[in-house]
């Protein structure tokens, strides 16, 4: 089957860093996605990995173990506003069958 | 247009009643995808379409929803004798295209309500 994994709930402070970790055990897979998703708004798109390695987007970073079956997401110098849900998603096929797997998300609280 | 766009925002539906929802993708998406979240989970998938064609409606969760894209744009969700446990939000995404490099943009959301 297919099952993946993240924390249900996190907390930090602002202007910290905060490690969001996601495992996957997929049939296959063809890229791994994060989004965030602010209550009641559309899940919005923060990053893509398909290789190995670290992703770097500004205060965003995202990080891929094919072999582990493992990601996370990196947030620095946090600021209110990322208070969200943070998805993990798993594109386990190619070609037609595009569809995402997600996890159930990760709902992150940022204080003061 | 300039996103994917869904109506209604919300509905409330008395069960039993039949409802529908759209999706307006962005113009020239050929991938187009429905999703049900609920509360505090994440997307499931529901159904996928490849223009007009409707590749992939394994995960549609009974013979009471239903999906069509007649034209290879606007797609129409439709839920029969709607149950309590339908209530959920409503997500449909659309992609350019079908390859692994291709983002996915979601819509709002239709939240249905079951009463």
């Amino acid at each position: 089957g297919q099952n993946i994994d993240q924390p249900t709930e996190m907390t930090a402070t602002e202007g910290a860093i905060v490690q969001i970790n996601c495992t996957y055990q997929t049939s296959g897979f063809n890229g791994l996605f994060w989004y965030q998703q602010h209550a009641g708004e559309a899940p919005t798109f923060l990053s893509y990995n398909v290789l190995d390695g670290l992703e770097e987007k500004g205060r965003f970073s995202s990080f891929l173990s094919r072999s582990k079956g493992y990601s996370y997401l990196l947030l620095k110098e946090l600021q209110m506003k990322d208070s969200a849900s943070y998805l993990c998603a798993v594109r386990a096929y190619g070609g037609s069958q595009g569809n995402l797997i997600f996890g159930k998300g990760t709902k992150l609280s940022v204080k003061p | 247009g300039a996103g994917v766009s869904q109506s209604p925002r919300y509905k409330v539906a008395k069960r039993g009643q039949d409802v529908a929802l759209r999706c307006d993708p962005i113009s020239g998406h050929v991938s187009l995808f429905w999703y049900q979240q609920a509360l505090g989970q994440g997307p499931e998938f529901l159904t996928y379409f490849q223009n007009e064609a409707q590749l992939d409606k394994s995960g549609l969760p009974s013979d009471r929803f239903f999906a069509e894209r007649p034209e290879g744009s606007v797609s129409t969700l439709k839920i029969q004798r709607t149950q309590q446990e339908d209530s959920a939000v409503y997500l449909c995404a659309s992609s350019l295209g079908s390859g692994a490099n291709y983002g996915y943009t979601f819509g709002s959301g239709t939240r249905l309500t079951v009463v």
